[in-house]
């Protein structure tokens, strides 16, 4: 079965700043995708960025981007110019390419931004 | 274009109760899939279904839960004889039918256990 592992339950960072987020993975399937979802106070899942495996060309959305290391089996999450609208819970997911289509969730990080 | 509709938003219930949650996916989704949050916890996956097919129910408790999303209407996620331990956020997502689209969330149900 795949896990997925965020090792830092809470981060924080000034605005403005940069900061990133961990999260790695385990799995025996080679075809999968991989997201990052944010979950402000207001409980809403919104999906920041995505991954599919077979691309090595790491994903960006504007301020967001990832480091993808396929063979560490790493994700990070990259958030440059911190806003306080990014204060969140930050989940990062993994999805089978083929199969089960369920999204395995890590344990989140608590961003906090500083003003 | 609405997206995944849940409701109720918070509901309350006694122990021993019955909680039904729905969830009607966006427009042109085939795909719902039901996930628990615990408080402080990552979501859980529960069950995925298609229209009048439970396609993976590997997530869902052995007892007192069911799920069904007929051919008309919402999807239902149903907990009999609730118990304090179901106190959760359920949320629901939907997806189009093809495998390499994400899901998208709605804003969950909230359900309290008293």
């Amino acid at each position: 079965a795949q896990t997925v592992t965020q090792s830092q339950p809470e981060m924080s960072v000034q605005e403005a700043e940069t900061v990133t987020l961990s999260c790695t993975y385990d799995t025996s399937e080679s075809d999968y995708y991989l997201f990052w979802y944010k979950q402000p106070p207001s409980r809403q899942m919104i999906l920041v960025i995505r991954q599919e495996a077979y691309k090595q060309q790491n994903a960006t959305e504007n301020r967001f981007s990832v480091n993808f290391q396929k063979a560490a089996k790493s994700f990070s999450l990259k958030i440059s110019d911190s806003q306080l609208g990014d204060a969140a819970m930050y989940f990062c997911a993994y999805r089978s390419a083929r199969g089960a289509q369920k999204l395995v969730f890590g344990q989140g990080t608590r961003l906090t931004i500083n003003p | 274009n609405a997206g995944v509709m849940q409701n109720p938003r918070h509901l309350v219930r006694r122990r021993g109760q019955e909680a039904r949650l729905r969830c009607s996916p966006m427009k042109g989704h085939s795909h719902v899939y039901w996930y628990r949050q615990l408080p402080e916890e990552g979501l859980k996956f529960m069950v995925y279904l298609q229209k009048e097919n439970i396609i993976d129910e590997s997530g869902m408790p052995k007892e007192r839960f069911s799920a069904e999303f007929p051919k008309e209407g919402p999807s239902i996620l149903r907990i009999q004889q609730v118990v304090r331990g179901d106190s959760a956020a359920y949320f629901c997502a939907s997806s189009p039918p093809y495998s390499n689209q994400p899901q998208h969330f709605g804003d969950g149900t909230r359900l309290s256990i008293l």
